[in-house]
């Protein structure tokens, strides 16, 4: 989706618990997708991505899962940790873009882990 | 591994003032974006550069911005005059683009937090 930044939604997780981001995209041509990770201060930090081939890939305590027919995608955070508190973006590439690598971001959502 | 440098972290300056962001990207990456981030209007793609020449500039809000990327190793993006509203956090971001897509992640600097007074 586009990037709107008035108001981000905020998810209150407890330190341990499990937490599961989502986003909506509009673009079904959409092939690549992104999530990113922003602390205060600093600029947004890659996390993880798939491509449209997937619906489901690890990294480290995370999990992205993709699901083209409703055009949603996840990320889950296992144990959440206070370091993880964050605006967590997800981001999507469209091929037919010229010269792709171009991402749309989404408006962000804030991951306020408490102890 | 240096990744994405940004100078300066802070700068504050006069409205009518001349502005020149600087940005280092991550070395063998040969795409290289600018991002503006407003509390209002969330993260703005301004310009894109591949192998050194723009893409895309149709998020340059006006006249009074430009950006170069004279080698591969630096660009700028300059306001000339600034104006108050042009307050934000300027990011640069780099990445390894083909000429067919392989789908590769933007690398983020940490921006320059930019007060024009």
């Amino acid at each position: 989706g586009e990037s709107v930044g008035l108001h981000l939604p905020t998810l209150s997780v407890q330190e341990g618990d499990n937490s599961i981001i989502n986003c909506a995209y509009s673009n079904s041509a959409s092939d690549y997708f992104i999530w990113y990770k922003q602390e205060s201060g600093k600029g947004p930090q890659f996390i993880i991505d798939i491509r449209s081939n997937m619906d489901k890939r690890q990294g480290q305590r995370v999990t992205v899962l993709l699901n083209k027919t409703v055009k949603h995608l996840s990320l889950q955070i296992a144990a959440t940790q206070p370091g993880d508190s964050a605006v967590y973006f997800c981001a999507e590439n469209d091929p037919r873009r010229a010269a792709g690598n171009k991402l749309t971001f989404g408006g962000g959502t804030r991951v306020l882990v408490k102890p | 591994d240096a990744g994405v440098i940004q100078s300066p972290r802070h700068e504050v300056t006069e409205m009518g003032q001349e502005v020149t962001l600087r940005c280092k990207p991550i070395s063998g990456h040969n795409s290289l974006f600018w991002y503006r981030q407003t509390m209002m209007r969330g993260l703005e793609l301004l310009i894109y550069f591949n192998n050194n020449v723009p893409i895309d500039d149709s998020g340059m809000p006006e006249d009074r911005f430009s950006a170069k990327m004279p080698n591969a190793s630096f660009s700028t993006l300059k306001i000339q005059p600034s104006e108050p509203r042009d307050s934000a956090v300027y990011f640069c971001a780099s990445s390894y683009y083909l000429q067919v897509p392989s789908n590769q992640p933007q690398h983020f600097g940490d921006g320059t937090r930019l007060s024009i007074l």
